[in-house]
């Protein structure tokens, strides 16, 4: 266990479903990642929040919608999505305050199907 | 911006065999290079890691080199086990932006 929790643990949506996946960590850490993981290509940061601020939106399309409500909690709402959509969404989470430390722990995931 | 690339794609070894897996960054500015292990159904977990300030740094049968000049780093794993076995990227961080850049992976199988 790393300490952040994905739910839920696999999704199959259609195209036109509105679904949200959510990430918890309970490592009192103040920045949280989410990331796209296809087959075969790098792991993409997709957004980052530091003390619940989006600091990075890395061109990701607006089906993909993110949310922090607090520095515990992650959401990614997903509305309108695309076949090329399926992937693993992983959850990250750091204390990047100053000596905080490099790490980067992340969840299980979320495996999303796209029909 | 940065570029990692990632080598192997896949390597089989033998239990107790030495495994190696060789990683290329572009730019020079970046400072911090992690490894992470994927196991199946799981997420990345960090390995080892080393700054551009350390030349290699060792955990057991793990280790980790730099070559600042070249701009490339390797992990080392020996006496592998089955349970080495699992997806390994490498990462880099470019300090411009402080976030990690990742290689494609390397699907290790280590066989008893």
């Amino acid at each position: 266990e790393t300490g952040v929790t994905q739910t839920p643990r696999h999704l199959v949506m259609g195209m036109t479903n509105k679904k949200s996946l959510k990430c918890e960590q309970h490592l009192g850490h103040n920045a949280m990642y989410w990331y796209k993981q296809s087959a075969k290509k790098p792991l993409e940061l997709m957004f980052v929040y530091s003390l619940e601020e989006r600091v990075e939106n890395n061109s990701v399309p607006s089906r993909f919608s993110p949310e922090c409500p607090n520095s515990s909690h992650l959401f990614l709402h997903l509305h309108t999505l695309q076949p090329e959509d399926s992937a693993l969404y992983l959850c990250a989470s750091k204390d990047s305050l100053a000596g905080g430390g490099e790490t980067q722990y992340f969840g299980p995931g979320t495996r999303l199907l796209v029909l | 911006g940065e570029n990692v690339e990632q080598h192997p794609s896949t390597l089989s070894v033998q239990e107790g065999d030495s495994a190696v897996i060789k990683c290329t960054y572009s730019d020079s500015a970046s400072n911090y290079f992690p490894w992470y292990k994927q196991e199946l159904g799981k997420g990345p977990q960090l390995i080892i890691d080393i700054r551009s300030n350390v030349g290699e740094k060792k955990d057991q049968r793990i280790a980790v080199t730099l070559n600042k000049t070249a701009k490339h780093f390797s992990l080392h794993i020996t006496e592998t086990q089955p349970e080495d076995s699992a997806v390994y990227f490498c990462a880099a961080r470019n300090t411009g932006f402080q976030k990690l850049v990742f290689g494609t992976g390397t699907r290790l199988l280590v066989s008893p």
